[in-house]
């Protein structure tokens, strides 16, 4: 089975300061990771996904994530938050050891960037 | 390319009433899914199809069926409308790829009200 988990439902960061969105995942092999942004009223859109080698990905927009296969996370980070980076986040995973195709998504934390 | 669509945007239905939802893809995607938002809830998979003719059940099918006798749409039907079915409802795809590696496209939503 897969899972994961967005402990925070919201985020709040000053413009200009480091921003970070939690995401841990449980999978009974080895996971395929994916962070996606939605704004409002709009679809979901992907940022970056970790399949497999250097730990530190890059995506989209200035975002970055870290796969740490100790502590079972794939935390989404930026060095400096702007105001239009104001939106919801997904993180999802897929096991590679798991029969189906399909990714699970966490439930969405709402990144708030204040001016 | 315009990516996924989705047709209609916003729907208002009245308890008992039947309706289908369009989606549309041009990018030669196998894999078409369904999804629904709710607060708190994040995405939870309606129904998934991996190719032309064929659909699967994600996590909360009941209410609804699909079809895909065409590979670039996929058509989510409500028979008999509830007022728990009141949602946002997001269209997606992706490639095959290798063992589910591929990120999803989404459409942008329609938002229905169920009376």
């Amino acid at each position: 089975a897969q899972s994961v988990a967005q402990p925070e439902d919201q985020v709040n960061v000053a413009e200009g300061n480091p921003l970070t969105v939690k995401c841990t995942y449980s999978v009974s092999g080895n996971p395929y990771l994916f962070w996606y942004v939605q704004y409002p009223n709009r679809g979901l859109q992907f940022l970056l996904k970790y399949i497999t080698g250097d730990n530190l990905v890059k995506g989209s927009y200035g975002f970055e994530a870290e796969f740490n296969k100790s502590q079972t996370s794939f935390h989404l980070k930026k060095p400096s938050a702007l105001v239009s980076d104001s939106a919801l986040y997904f993180c999802a995973v897929r096991d590679r050891g798991g029969g189906s195709y399909i990714p699970t998504f966490g439930r969405g934390t709402s990144l708030i960037v204040h001016p | 390319n315009a990516g996924v669509t989705q047709t209609p945007k916003f729907r208002v239905l009245k308890t008992g009433q039947s309706m289908t939802l369009l989606c549309a893809q041009d990018m030669n995607h196998e894999y078409m899914y369904w999804y629904r938002q709710d607060p708190g809830m994040g995405l939870r998979l309606i129904h998934y199809s991996v190719g032309e003719g064929t659909t699967a059940k994600g996590e909360v099918p009941d209410g609804y069926n699909v079809s895909r006798l065409k590979k670039q749409n996929f058509l989510l039907g409500l028979e008999s409308a509830a007022p728990s079915q009141t949602s946002v409802y997001f269209c997606a795809s992706s490639q095959r790829g290798t063992s589910g590696i591929n990120e999803q496209f989404f459409g942008p939503g329609t938002r229905l009200t169920v009376l």
